[in-house]
């Protein structure tokens, strides 16, 4: 059972354009959302990341929605650029998981 | 500095060849990992470790073993490879074993010819 569903797979955006990209969760006792960046060839990096006693966090042109009560959270990437091309991935853990649940990743290409 | 190595980054082998891979982090953490990403990108938990002792290990072949020597390093041994083995595999460290940053290595690309 895939404890973090990610869509889309891929997103093709204009630059300057919004990107989104969502989750959703099955574990009510997750309480730490990652939100991960992938360049070709490189580890995953952490970009932003929330806990579920706020509904919002943002970081100059990431933000993250989070929505409790439908075990759902996105990344939204404004003003999107060519440098934001990257594969980017969701996770969710807790406390007791020691472990992170990653969703499937989601290929962000951003066109001049 | 890199916060997390691994070594070598790349690895050509034929099956039924032995290989390892090993994975240092400098960031003082207390837990270390090993995830293995698929073709079609999909990131999935191998083992984990906090301070040197097995808390994890997510049904993995009894061919892949992993060794920590001391909570800075984190080395994976693969017996008697197999095609299926092909995969890029990352080395990962948290503060604790709690829900905190996971900092990843730059990844090892395994592929079994």
């Amino acid at each position: 059972q895939q404890q973090v569903k990610q869509s889309p797979q891929s997103l093709i955006v204009q630059k300057g354009g919004i990107s989104i990209i969502n989750c959703a969760y099955e574990n009510t006792a997750f309480d730490y959302f990652p939100w991960y960046q992938q360049f070709p060839g490189k580890g995953p990096a952490l970009l932003i990341a929330i806990r579920p006693d706020v509904s919002e966090k943002k970081e100059g042109r990431f933000t993250i929605s989070f929505n409790k009560s439908a075990k759902q959270f996105s990344l939204h990437i404004m003003d999107s650029q060519p440098g934001d091309s990257a594969t980017y991935f969701c996770a969710a853990t807790g406390s007791n998981f020691n472990k992170f649940y990653f969703g499937s990743g989601t290929k962000l290409n951003v066109k001049p | 500095d890199t916060a997390v190595s691994q070594t070598p980054k790349y690895l050509v082998t034929q099956m039924g060849n032995d290989k390892s891979i090993k994975c240092e982090q400098n960031l003082g953490h207390d837990t270390m990992y090993w995830y293995k990403q698929d073709s079609k990108k999909f990131l999935k938990i191998m083992f984990s470790y906090n301070n040197k002792e097995l808390i994890i290990n997510e049904t993995v072949p009894n061919r892949f073993s992993p060794k920590s020597p001391d909570k800075a390093h984190l080395n994976l041994h693969i017996n008697s490879l197999e095609l299926g083995d092909s995969a890029v595999y990352f080395c990962a460290s948290t503060r604790t074993a709690m829900n905190t940053e996971a900092f990843f290595g730059q990844g090892t690309r395994l592929t079994v010819v």
